[in-house]
């Protein structure tokens, strides 16, 4: 079965840097595209990125752009988001999702809190 | 960026009543609607795409309408395990954005 664990969140201070991970199994990661979508505490879901599923093209959110960085390792079958420049805003649960269709969400992961606090 | 308005945010039902939730997008998305169901301290769980079609798993008293801008989510006999927060997702543009939820509760 489809599987994504996630790994890597925590408490950061702001302007620091911390980098998420996305663990798959159950299917064949290297075909499918992959996203990042956060939670603030208490909000909505936001969209944050994606990454098509051979790395050529990757898509932002523009509150991230510049800031974030998408990435995989097809060979490793794991997700991974790079996060510098942190900021108080930036505070979320941040959940990986695969992309059924390129951009059609299908399994999510189950989230990792990420808090950016002094 | 699209808007996507989700009404009610909130609203009371019984089991086995018939809800509806309606999405509208600021322009419009063809078909290329989501639906998630989340429940408090859970992953999002994915319903349906392209407006109708259900993932797998799905029950079939989801069911899901509408094309261009104006989308609703129908739950036709209300079951205890769907009290939740429901979203609709656009996906023809990025970015991807989602309506504000509507929670469902008793």
């Amino acid at each position: 079965q489809v599987q994504l664990v996630q790994s890597g969140g925590g408490v950061v201070q702001p302007g620091r840097s911390l980098r998420l991970s996305c663990a798959a199994s159950g299917f064949t990661f290297s075909t499918y595209a992959m996203h990042w979508v956060r939670q603030a505490p208490g909000k909505g879901l936001e969209w944050v990125a994606l990454i098509y599923y051979d790395g050529s093209d990757k898509y932002y959110t523009d509150s991230v752009k510049g800031r974030f960085t998408i990435s995989r390792d097809n060979s490793k079958n794991t997700l991974y988001l790079q996060m510098n420049s942190l900021r108080a805003e930036d505070t979320a649960v941040y959940y990986c999702a695969r992309g059924l269709t390129q951009l059609v969400l299908d399994h999510w992961g189950q989230g990792t809190l990420v808090t950016v606090s002094s | 960026d699209i808007q996507m308005t989700q009404s009610p945010s909130s609203l009371s039902a019984f089991v086995g009543d018939r809800v509806t939730i309606t999405c509208r997008a600021s322009q419009g998305i063809s078909n290329y609607l989501a639906w998630f169901q989340q429940k408090p301290g859970k992953a999002p769980k994915s319903l349906m795409y392209a407006a109708s079609s259900l993932h797998s798993g799905v029950p079939s008293r989801f069911s899901g309408s509408g094309s261009g801008t104006d989308f609703t989510l129908t739950i036709s006999s209300l079951q205890p395990e769907d009290f939740a927060t429901y979203y609709c997702q656009q996906y023809d543009d990025y970015p991807l954005t989602f309506g504000g939820g509507t929670k469902v509760e008793i």
